[in-house]
Parts: structure tokens; sequence; C-alpha cells
């Protein structure tokens, strides 16, 4: 069974901070990872793709990932009050099931003015 | 960037009612479409997978015949809820992935489904 793990959290961190979310993924083979934000009672939104280790940066945003050590982690710098929000990590296995992506069950983040 | 139209946004209904979901790509061409729903405080579960042209992909537990999926062409699939009771009230979303099978899966904003 491929999974994808991370923290429930919430992880509480003051504004202007760096929020640091975490994911693992049992699949060794995985291939592409993304980050999704989804707010209360709304859709998930795309904010990160990954498919190459090391770092990628977008703005406040940094993807980070370790296939070695199946492991994908997203920072969010000079964190801000709407950041708050449930952040999910996903993954694209090589020829998954008709290239589902495995969602994590999200890590609810906090940010405290 | 890559836009999902899901429509309607909230539905209220009577028991026993059926729904149907649209879900659109504006600016791409899916060839696979997802259908998810999620309650309450709880993560997304995928329901099924919609190719173009054939039939859909239900996950274990979901009952085909009461959630009937069609997905006629490259921009769009739709969701029937056949006879819509309480217990199917929830958030449903859908979501598209670009025909370049790498790419990330867009997501619609969701139909709110409320049964009397």
């Amino acid at each position: 069974q491929k999974e994808v793990e991370q923290n429930s959290g919430p992880l509480s961190v003051p504004e202007g901070a760096i929020a640091s979310l975490n994911c693992t993924y049992s699949d060794r083979v995985s291939q592409s990872f993304f980050w999704y934000r989804q707010y209360s009672g709304k859709s998930p939104e795309l904010i990160m793709s990954i498919y190459s280790n090391g770092d990628k940066e977008d703005g406040r945003f940094t993807a980070q990932l370790n296939k070695a050590s199946q492991y994908v982690s997203l920072l969010i710098r000079d964190s801000q009050p709407s950041d708050s929000a449930t952040y999910l990590c996903a993954v694209r296995g090589y020829g998954g099931s008709q290239g589902n992506l495995i969602f994590g069950k999200g890590t609810k983040l906090s940010v405290k003015p | 960037g890559a836009v999902v139209s899901q429509h309607p946004s909230w539905v209220i209904c009577k028991s026993g009612t059926s729904v149907k979901i649209e879900c659109r790509s504006l600016d791409f061409q899916a060839t696979t479409m997802f259908w998810y729903r999620q309650f309450p405080k709880q993560s997304l579960m995928l329901m099924a997978t919609s190719n173009e042209g054939s039939k859909a992909t239900y996950e274990q537990g979901v009952e085909k015949d009461k959630f009937l999926i069609n997905h006629a062409s490259l921009t769009l699939s739709t969701l029937t809820v056949t006879s819509a009771h309480p217990e199917d009230s929830s958030f449903y979303i859908c979501s598209a992935r670009e025909l370049a099978r790498e790419g990330p899966q867009h997501f619609g904003d969701g139909t709110r489904l409320s049964i009397l």
C-alpha cells in the first residue's frame, strides 16, 4: 500500500517566522511531488511541484526533495496569518494507478499575529 | 495557469433527488479527471477516476450505481449522485490532470451538497 505521511499538526508559528512542513512517502519509485494548500471550506490549490532532488524556490515557498530518504518538505519564509491553512503533500508513483496522486492527510498550519 | 471549473458551487435538495455536478477544464485538455469527497474536518477521499471515452474506475466502497460518472470529452466530466440521501451530504471536488502525465492535478472549487 503506497502511503504518504504527514504530521497532522496543528503547527503553530509566529508571524514572520519560517514554517517547516514535512512529508514522507513509501513508494521508492515515486517521481512527482506536489504541495497543495487548502483553506477551510475550500478546495486544494497547487503551491509547488518538484520532480528532482534538491531545493526549488518560488517566492516565500521552498520545496525540498530527498529521494534517497523518501522525504519532501515545504518551507514558508516570513509566514503570514493568511498562510494559515492545511497543507497537503501529494506524490505520484512511476506508472502508478492511472497516474493518481496519493495525498497525505495534511498538516494544519496556524500563523499567529 | 490551468483552470478547472466546477458547477454548481452549492446544492440543497430533498432526499431522493438526483444531482448532477459538472467539471470542466477550461484551458487545457484532460484525459483523466478525478472525483473526491471530503467530510468536515476530514481528508480528501478519492471516489473515482474518470477517463475520457471509457468507464470510470471506482475506489473500493464507492457505489458505481449511485455515483454515475461520465467523461464524454477531453474537457468535461460529470458526477451524478442518484437518489441522494442525507448521508450523501458532503463537499465534492473534481480535479483534472493535463495530458502530460507528470503534471499536477488542478482542482475545481468544489460543490457543497446538502440533502434535506
